[in-house]
């Protein structure tokens, strides 16, 4: 069963700081995905990582794909307050069923 | 383009009455999914249509969830009877089939069971 791992669960930062949240699963997938989910709102696609290796940049923020370490990064540059939200990364098992983290509450305070 | 559809937005029901919630996906998309979303938790998949044909329903409470996709187009989730756990944000998402299969999701439906 695809396990998927998020931390931290909490983030608290300043604004202009940077930061990183890890995403770690448990079995071989090859495609990876990271959403935002504003409160009381759905979620919004931020990225779609097809392989290993891969490096997507949208603003302040940039999501990477390491296949071998089942490891994916978000890093945030310079976070302003329009990022708090909470960011789920999720991984596609079988069928393209995917499987999503516990989520990471990013609050970005002045 | 549209995006995903769905209806009601909010509802309220006491437990052991009977809902239904519906989803519109994007046009063209082949794949829908229907999600739950506990507070504070990630989205769990409860069904994956491909077409109108099922393909994962592993996580699906049979006992008192199913779900239709007549016509290979729209989809409605039912619960009945429902139980105070259900108390949830029922999500649907669709995709391509081919691709980075990047799923779109609807606004969601909030569900309170008191």
């Amino acid at each position: 069963e695809l396990k998927v791992e998020q931390n931290p669960l909490f983030l608290s930062m300043q604004e202009g700081k940077n930061y990183t949240i890890y995403c770690n699963y448990s079995t071989t997938s090859d495609r990876l995905y990271w959403y935002r989910q504003d409160p009381g709102k759905s979620l919004e696609s931020l990225f779609v990582l097809l392989s290993n290796g891969a490096v997507k940049q949208e603003g302040r923020l940039m999501a990477s794909l390491d296949t071998k370490a089942r490891l994916s990064t978000l890093h945030i540059t310079a976070a302003v307050h329009d990022l708090s939200a909470t960011y789920f990364c999720a991984v596609a098992g079988t069928a393209s069923k995917l499987t999503f983290g516990t989520g990471t509450r990013l609050q970005v305070t002045l | 383009e549209a995006g995903v559809a769905q209806s009601p937005r909010y509802k309220i029901i006491e437990k052991r009455q009977s809902v239904a919630f519906w989803c519109n996906p994007i046009s063209g998309h082949a794949t829908l999914y229907w999600y739950q979303q506990i507070l504070g938790q990630g989205p769990k998949l409860l069904i994956q249509f491909q077409n109108n044909g099922v393909v994962d329903d592993s996580q699906l409470p049979k006992d008192r969830f199913s779900a239709e996709r007549l016509k290979g187009v729209d989809s409605t989730l039912k619960i009945q009877p429902a139980k105070l756990e259900d108390s949830a944000v029922y999500l649907c998402a669709s995709s391509l089939v081919a691709g980075p299969r990047e799923q779109y999701f609807g606004p969601g439906t909030r569900l309170t069971v008191t």
